[in-house]
């Protein structure tokens, strides 16, 4: 079935530092992904996401970048803050999908040390 | 605002009950989803529904049902609650033909 891995499981920085959190998919149809942010007893929020016919999206301090070929896409945070400290999912929408259903990665703890 | 609540904020149940988890959204939504979050497995979707008394099975259905009665509430039923059903579980919303998908707070439930 569709898969979607997230790499890696915990991601500690400091501040100031980069970040980069890598996702792979499996259906080479998939033509949106979304990333969100879930913040301490909080449900997750959608920070950034693209489409298929896009290679990368930028919004302030966060970016996402897509490789259709390889089947993969990266959040990237620049010039990190303590409160960007929270578990990120990527996402991917299947092929097959006209109700909006996502496949989620396995979620990624990043951690930014003041 | 698209305001997604959930019944309780922690839940604590015991092996074979029946547990009933209610949600509800404000923005007259076509899509409701539910889904359990466990450390290393990510959100993984147990039912979907795209329309009032429609419900479509997501990758972990076992031992869930859900109910769409009204536009605005999903429920989840775990028919009788066992230890590995022990998780966090998130319900979302979304407008027909919308990609974004707002959450609720979650709701942890614990069966003892």
């Amino acid at each position: 079935g569709e898969n979607v891995e997230q790499h890696p499981s915990t991601l500690s920085v400091q501040e100031g530092d980069s970040a980069v959190i890598k996702c792979t998919y499996s259906d080479s149809a998939s033509n949106y992904f979304p990333w969100y942010k879930q913040e301490l007893g909080k449900g997750p929020q959608l920070i950034i996401d693209i489409r298929s016919n896009v290679g990368e999206k930028k919004d302030q301090r966060i970016a996402v970048t897509l490789n259709k070929t390889a089947k993969h896409f990266s959040l990237h945070i620049t010039e990190t803050q303590p409160e960007d400290s929270a578990v990120y999912f990527c996402a991917a929408r299947g092929s097959t999908s006209n109700t909006g259903k996502l496949i989620f990665g396995q979620g990624t703890t990043l951690q930014v040390k003041p | 605002d698209v305001k997604v609540t959930q019944s309780s904020r922690y839940l604590v149940k015991r092996t074979g009950e029946k547990v009933f988890l209610e949600c509800v959204q404000d923005m007259d939504h076509e899509n409701m989803f539910w889904y359990r979050q466990d450390p290393g497995l990510g959100l993984r979707l147990i039912y979907f529904s795209y329309d009032v008394k429609m419900k479509e099975k997501g990758d972990i259905p076992e031992g869930y049902s859900v109910s769409r009665e009204k536009k605005e509430r999903f429920s989840l039923i775990l028919e009788s609650a066992s230890t590995n059903q022990t998780s966090m579980y998130l319900c979302a919303s979304s407008a027909g033909g919308a990609d974004t998908q707002y959450f609720g707070p979650g709701t942890r439930l614990t069966v003892l």
